[in-house]
């Protein structure tokens, strides 16, 4: 079935620096959605980014993501970490049922 | 303003009590979702309603049910509650798949 792989689960860096968060993703279906929600403490998930296009670069917020659909990748990145971006970060593949889930990273950023 | 409500947002059980959750939303969203967030293992998808009395089986279907007698209204019940049942769960509700918003989250313990 399908699946969403984030290899990191926790990332920790200092504020300014760039932060790079990995998504890949298996699929039967060759015109995935993807996306990027965010959550922070004791909030509930909002989505961050989407796209279904590919090798299109899609921004919000200062982040960004491109759908790659050869490497099946969807990675997000933002060039300079603030305090306010420390969160769980959920990327998601959109099915038929609904969305699947990696199992996501927290980002920590640190003054 | 977009909304989805999630009654009651704290609630402490005994093993083998009844539990009801309770979701509304006010966007005339014909999906709603209930999943359920643990440490570690993300967002799993539970059931899955595409309108009134139309529900579906997510991934993680046992030991609960659903009921959607409307569509701005969405109830997850735990018969019987078990203690691997505690966690925290979200209601979401979407025009698609492609993109969910979500309640604040209801704080379930069962001891």
């Amino acid at each position: 079935g399908d699946s969403v792989t984030q290899t990191e689960g926790l990332v920790t860096l200092t504020e300014g620096l760039p932060v790079m968060l990995n998504c890949t993703y298996q699929t039967i279906y060759s015109n995935p959605f993807l996306f990027w929600y965010v959550q922070h403490l004791n909030e509930s998930p909002r989505l961050l980014l989407k796209s279904f296009t590919d090798n299109k670069r899609t921004e919000h917020q200062g982040f960004h993501a491109t759908l790659h659909k050869s490497s099946s990748s969807f990675h997000l990145q933002k060039s300079s970490a603030q305090l306010s971006d420390s969160a769980l970060y959920y990327c998601a593949l959109s099915y038929a049922q609904g969305l699947t889930f990696g199992l996501g990273t927290r980002v920590s950023v640190f003054p | 303003d977009m909304k989805v409500t999630q009654m009651p947002r704290y609630l402490i059980k005994r093993m083998g009590e009844n539990v009801l959750l309770e979701c509304g939303q006010d966007m005339s969203h014909e999906t709603m979702y209930w999943y359920r967030q643990d440490p570690g293992l993300g967002l799993q998808l539970i059931y899955i309603s595409y309108d009134v009395d139309s529900n579906s089986e997510g991934d993680i279907p046992k030991g609960y049910r659903v009921s959607r007698k409307k569509r701005e209204h969405f109830s997850l019940i735990l018969d019987s509650a078990k203690t691997n049942q505690t966690s925290v769960y979200f209601c979401a509700s979407g025009a698609s798949s492609y993109e969910q918003y979500f309640g604040p989250g209801t704080r379930l313990t069962v001891l």
